[in-house]
């Protein structure tokens, strides 16, 4: 079965300061989708950055960009001139492609605080 | 796309008592989820259809909860004799099988308290 671990609870930003959620994943698949999704509090969970492990080249969003390692399992979220709409919960999950199981496996989350 | 909508948005009941929540999907989402997510924690994969096949349930799914989707619209997630170790946020999401990556919209959510 595939996992997902995110092993900062939380992290804390300056306002327009970087920040990187750090995520790595467990699975004997070759082909499959990682996502970091955001749950601003007592909000629902938005998709931010998505990326297909067949594409070598890593996704970009505005200000937002992952640093996606197929080999080590990684797959970091990088967030620039941080602000403070985006403080929330960061979840990584994981989903199997063609031929498996259609849920989204997610991580324990980190919860970033950005800092006026 | 009027996004994904769950009703109701809280419910508290006593232990024992059976409840029952709604999920409508985006419009033209083929696909429909359930995942519970308790405090501190990712969410949990339940259950998901396409159209009003259920394809898949997780092994969290006990005897004591069922989902339906009967016309492959909205879904219903109803849970009897309630413990106290089901309160959880319930949360619903869609997708579009049409989509290369079938990406999960999700809801605002359901807040079950059991007393």
């Amino acid at each position: 079965a595939q996992t997902v671990t995110q092993s900062q609870p939380e992290m804390s930003v300056q306002e327009a300061e970087t920040v990187t959620l750090s995520c790595t994943y467990d699975t004997s698949e070759s082909d499959y989708y990682l996502f970091w999704y955001k749950q601003p509090p007592s909000r629902q969970m938005i998709l931010v950055i998505r990326q297909e492990a067949y594409k070598q080249q890593n996704a970009t969003e505005n200000r937002f960009s992952v640093n996606f390692q197929k080999a080590a399992k990684s797959f970091s979220l990088k967030i620039s001139d941080s602000q403070l709409g985006d403080a929330a919960m960061y979840f990584c999950a994981y989903r199997s492609a063609w031929g498996g199981s259609e849920k989204l496996v997610f991580g324990k989350g980190t919860k970033l605080t950005v800092n006026p | 796309d009027t996004g994904v909508s769950q009703d109701p948005r809280h419910k508290i009941t006593k232990r024992g008592q059976n409840v029952t929540f709604r999920c409508d999907p985006i419009s033209e989402h083929n696909r429909l989820y359930w995942y519970r997510q308790t405090l501190g924690q990712g969410p949990e994969f339940l259950t998901y259809f396409q159209n009003e096949a259920q394809l898949e349930k997780s092994r969290l799914l006990s005897d004591r909860f069922s989902a339906e989707r009967p016309k492959g619209s909205f879904s219903t997630l109803e849970i009897q004799r309630t413990e106290q170790g089901d309160s959880a946020m319930y949360l619903c999401a869609s997708s579009r099988l049409a989509e290369s990556t079938d990406t999960q919209y999700f809801g605002p959510g359901t807040r079950l308290t059991v007393l």
